[in-house]
């Protein structure tokens, strides 16, 4: 079983919609990330959670640490968005070990 | 552009062939990470280099050198690789390894293919 589970695995939405992707964990944790990978491959860092919740633009990212679960929410979507969107959470207890889930694929449609 | 920059972007390359990766980043980033990346597997931690010295090999194969000459580059020397070896490779990198400022920076990736 993967230490970071995402869903859903893959998304489409009508542009516009209000999105919503998972992520549960289960270790401890020193940070949780969100990242972007477009369809070339390269990477993006969206943000980087302890607690509470970040806001960049459209994009919004809670974290419930009792809980062990974060929400990525993007509002108002665009064919723009559609990326594969990865949870990567940090392990506070073995240092630097990453654990990645295996990402969730968003389509937006026009 | 990110701000680190891989190359090549593509490689393709026969099983005895000998090939290297190469990062780049001025951000003034101390920490650099290579990750692979397979087709529908999380990333995968391989290397870790902090002021240019190993913190962390996760058991990768010997088949897979790194090495790190300063803080703005890092290399990844291929030798007698094997097909399932083909992902897309992913450079990164953070001002420190607790990252408290700034997060991560990644690269485009190359996209390794063994034949």
């Amino acid at each position: 079983k993967n230490e970071v589970e995402q869903s859903p695995q893959n998304l489409t939405a009508q542009e516009g919609e209000f999105i919503t992707i998972n992520c549960s964990y289960s270790v401890g944790i020193s940070a949780l990330h969100w990242l972007q990978q477009h369809p070339g491959g390269g990477i993006v860092s969206l943000f980087m959670l302890s607690s509470g919740k970040k806001k960049h633009g459209r994009l919004i990212a809670t974290i419930n640490i009792q809980e062990k679960h974060s929400s990525l929410h993007i509002t108002a979507s665009h064919p723009r968005d559609s990326a594969v969107y990865i949870c990567a959470v940090r392990d506070r207890n073995t240092g630097n070990q990453f654990y990645f889930g295996t990402g969730t694929s968003l389509t937006v449609i026009p | 552009e990110t701000g680190v920059t891989q190359t090549p972007r593509h490689l393709v390359m026969g099983m005895t062939n000998k090939k290297s990766l190469k990062c780049e980043q001025h951000l003034g980033h101390n920490a650099m990470y290579w990750y692979k990346q397979s087709a529908k597997k999380p990333l995968e931690l391989m290397f870790v280099y902090n002021f240019k010295e190993q913190t962390e090999n996760n058991s990768v194969p010997s088949r897979f050198s790194p090495e790190c000459p300063n803080s703005s580059h890092l290399f990844l020397h291929l030798h007698t690789l094997q097909p399932e070896d083909s992902a897309l490779y992913l450079c990164a990198s953070s001002q420190d390894l607790t990252e408290l400022r700034g997060g991560y920076t990644f690269g485009s990736g190359t996209r390794l293919t063994v034949v």
